[in-house]
């Protein structure tokens, strides 16, 4: 069974400080993705990485950056937090492109910047 | 601009009865729909899918409907149980974008009473 591990539940940080948002998949899955969850806007995908040391925006990447260094690690950085990047983020993996390969998702973390 | 939108918040179904879920979309391009279930301090989880081929699809207690014509799709769980209590996320993809890029719709809770 796939296992999309966030290293951390709850987070407090405050306003300006740089924030790292860790996660890892154990089933070797090429595709990675990062997504915060908001009442009343849903999922909406920050960035993502079909590989290794790649990555593409997402629909809202403003603020945010990511790495991937590992296959298995998508680690996601908010560079100077601000309260208005308080969310729950969500980070996925899925397997190649192929269309019946859904996301897997970890259980989040929820973010708050005071 | 929502491009997968789900109107009802929330909807309320006693046990054993049938609960509809809604999803409207505007992106004709979209060729592959997802749904999604969320319970409270864990990630989505993949529940049912159908390709814009299809106009069924059912697994189970669920079937999804596709009506092109109208971008339109619904979930049907039959019959409503408890533990079908969750937020349910409809999901949608362009299958020759080549990746898992999901557009979700803001989500309908779903409450099923005993």
């Amino acid at each position: 069974d796939v296992k999309v591990t966030q290293s951390s539940r709850y987070l407090v940080k405050r306003t300006g400080e740089k924030v790292f948002l860790e996660c890892v998949q154990d089933m070797d899955h090429e595709n990675m993705f990062w997504y915060r969850q908001d009442p009343g806007l849903g999922l909406r995908l920050i960035y993502f990485s079909y590989d290794v040391k790649m990555k593409e925006k997402g629909d809202i990447p403003e603020g945010y950056s990511v790495s991937r260094e590992k296959k298995e690690r998508f680690s996601l950085i908010l560079e100077s937090a601000s309260t208005n990047q308080t969310s729950m983020y969500l980070c996925a993996s899925s397997l190649g492109s192929q269309v019946g390969s859904p996301l897997h998702f970890g259980n989040g973390t929820r973010l708050t910047v005071t | 601009d929502q491009q997968v939108k789900q109107n009802s918040p929330s909807l309320s179904v006693q046990e054993g009865r049938i609960s509809i879920l809604n999803c409207d979309y505007t992106n004709s391009m979209f060729d592959y729909f997802l749904w999604y279930k969320k319970y409270p301090a864990e990630g989505p989880t993949f529940l049912i899918s159908i390709s814009s081929i299809k106009d069924k699809n059912e697994d189970g207690r669920f079937t999804v409907f596709l009506n092109k014509s109208a971008k339109h799709l619904s979930l049907h769980i039959v019959p409503s149980q408890p533990g079908d209590s969750a937020v349910y996320f409809c999901a949608a993809k362009r299958v020759n974008t080549g990746f898992q890029k999901l557009v979700f719709g803001t989500g309908t809770r779903l409450l099923v009473s005993p």
